[in-house]
């Protein structure tokens, strides 16, 4: 069973415009962790976020913001004033248990951002 | 190096060639772990090192796949009589404490890539 759902597979913008990335994960652990990763044309990994089921303080870094909600079982992302630079394939992971080493990732969100 | 270094970042093989993949983890980091990522879709655990010891190798898809950290630095992924099906990207990550002892450092940073094409 799918772990992590992020049900948009694109999304496309102008720049300046606000983006908001969707990520409903399932787990019947009650520790566990939530990450979302981006990864450019280059194709390596970018670490951007990880939050424990203990937080649910939402973040904020630069133009980027996050979202934690329980109830809803969801961790959404948002780009604030989207740049050309934001465009890559962006997901969302959970790690839980014992095995918390152990991502699993969701299918991925490809947001591409026009000038 | 500055962050994980894979290579080749391209290969191609033909069907029933045997392939190495190799990476390079970050200097001094611990734990070390392999992942699989089909086209148009998020990474598959594989296979997770700490040292040189392979504590879990359950995300393995056959026992065509092996994988290998002898001196607990570099590692290598081997796959043997590679079938089409095994046309992917394969990602390293490496993170610095034994996994579990730091969990403000668990945090796993990822190479680029091996991407396998399979004739």
């Amino acid at each position: 069973a799918q772990k992590v759902t992020q049900a948009q597979t694109e999304i496309s913008v102008v720049e300046k415009e606000d983006v908001t990335l969707d990520c409903v994960y399932e787990t019947r652990d009650t520790t566990y962790y939530l990450f979302w990763y981006k990864q450019p044309p280059s194709g390596e990994l970018v670490f951007l976020i990880r939050r424990n089921s203990f937080d649910e303080q939402n973040e904020i870094s630069g133009r980027y913001s996050w979202n934690f909600q329980k109830s809803t079982s969801s961790f959404n992302f948002t780009i604030t004033a989207s740049q050309v630079v934001d465009s890559a394939v962006y997901f969302c992971a959970l790690s839980e248990g014992s095995n918390d080493y152990k991502l699993s990732f969701g299918a991925g969100t490809t947001v591409t951002v026009r000038a | 190096g500055a962050g994980v270094s894979q290579s080749p970042r391209y290969k191609v093989a033909k069907r029933g060639q045997d392939v190495a993949l190799r990476c390079d983890p970050i200097s001094g980091h611990v734990s070390l772990f392999w992942y699989q990522q089909a086209l148009g879709q998020g990474p598959e655990f594989l296979t997770y090192f700490q040292n040189e010891a392979q504590l879990d190798k359950s995300g393995l898809p056959s026992d065509r796949f092996f994988a290998e950290r002898p001196e607990g630095s570099v590692s290598t992924l081997k796959i043997q009589r590679t079938q089409q099906e095994d046309s992917a990207v394969y990602l390293c990550a490496s993170s610095s404490p034994p996994w579990g002892t730091n969990l403000a450092k668990n945090i796993q940073y990822f190479g680029a890539g091996t991407r396998l094409s399979v004739l």
